[in-house]
C-alpha cells in the first residue's frame, strides 16, 4: 500500500465551486506539505505543517486554506475554484530524523472550468 | 521564485548512454536533493548530496556539488529505456526547512 495517499485522484469542477484534496499518509512523518505544479514549470510550495498545530504559507498560498486534522492528515481547500487553479497537485511528507527527504503522493489533476 | 535552474530543458540521449543534467541555484544551502518524475505522477527522491560534500554515488547515480560556483550536476551512466523521465533539482537553503525547486530536465531514452 501507498504511504502517502490523495483523493480525488481526478476533478472536474467549475468556477466557483468549493473543492477539497485530501491526503493522508501512514510514514509517520510530522511535516506534511501542498505543492502545486503547472506544465514546464516545478512545484510551487502552497502551504506547509510541521506538525498538528503549526500551519505556514507558502510561495502560493492566495485562494487555498489548509487543515491538518492529524498527523497523518493534511487537507487542501479551494474556496472558490477559478480556472488559472487548474495544476496537479501534489501533497508531499518528511521528516527531519530522515533527512528531509520528501514522500510523493500520486498526484491530483484538477481542472477548472 | 524558483531558485533551482536546471540545464539543459530536454535531453535526448540513446540507450546505454551517458546522461548529464545541471542545476544552478541562488543562495547558500544546506542540501541540495534531486527528485525523478514518470509523467504525471508523483516524485521519487533519488539522492541527497550536503553543502559540505563534493560528491555523491548510489548506484548509476553521481551527483557533484560546487558551492563555489552554486551549481550541481546528475550524471546517469548506462541509461535504460525506464530512465526516461523529468529530473528536478531541490535545494534546502540555510536552516530553512522548505525546498525550492527547479523547472526540471526532460530526459528521454531512445532505444
Amino acid at each position: 500500500d501507498a504511504d502517502v495517499t490523495q483523493t480525488p485522484r481526478n476533478r472536474i469542477t467549475k468556477t466557483g465551486k468549493r473543492i477539497m484534496l485530501e491526503c493522508s499518509q501512514t510514514k509517520g512523518h510530522d511535516r506534511m506539505y501542498w505543492y502545486r505544479q503547472d506544465p514546464g514549470l516545478g512545484l510551487r510550495l502552497i502551504y506547509y505543517s510541521f506538525d498538528v498545530k503549526d500551519i505556514n504559507k507558502g510561495e502560493i498560498s492566495d485562494g487555498y486554506s489548509v487543515s491538518r486534522q492529524a498527523q497523518a492528515k493534511f487537507s487542501l481547500s479551494l474556496e472558490s475554484a477559478i480556472p488559472n487553479q487548474t495544476a496537479l497537485y501534489f501533497c508531499a511528507t518528511s521528516s527531519e530524523r530522515e533527512g528531509n527527504e520528501q514522500f510523493f503522493g500520486p498526484g491530483t489533476r484538477l481542472t477548472v472550468l | 521564485s524558483q531558485q533551482g535552474e536546471e540545464d539543459p530543458q530536454a535531453l535526448s540521449i540513446q540507450e546505454g548512454e551517458n546522461a548529464t543534467m545541471n542545476c544552478s541555484y541562488k543562495t547558500s544551502i544546506n542540501n541540495l536533493q534531486w527528485y525523478r518524475q514518470n509523467s504525471g505522477r508523483g516524485l521519487v527522491h533519488l539522492i541527497l548530496i550536503r553543502s559540505n560534500e563534493r560528491e555523491k554515488h548510489s548506484g548509476r547515480l553521481r551527483v557533484t556539488l560546487d558551492t563555489s560556483k552554486k551549481s550541481s550536476s546528475l550524471l546517469i551512466t548506462a541509461s535504460r529505456a525506464a530512465d526516461t523521465a523529468s529530473y528536478f533539482c531541490a535545494t534546502r537553503p540555510g536552516s530553512n526547512y522548505q525546498l525550492i525547486w527547479g523547472a526540471g530536465t526532460k530526459l528521454i531514452i531512445k532505444p
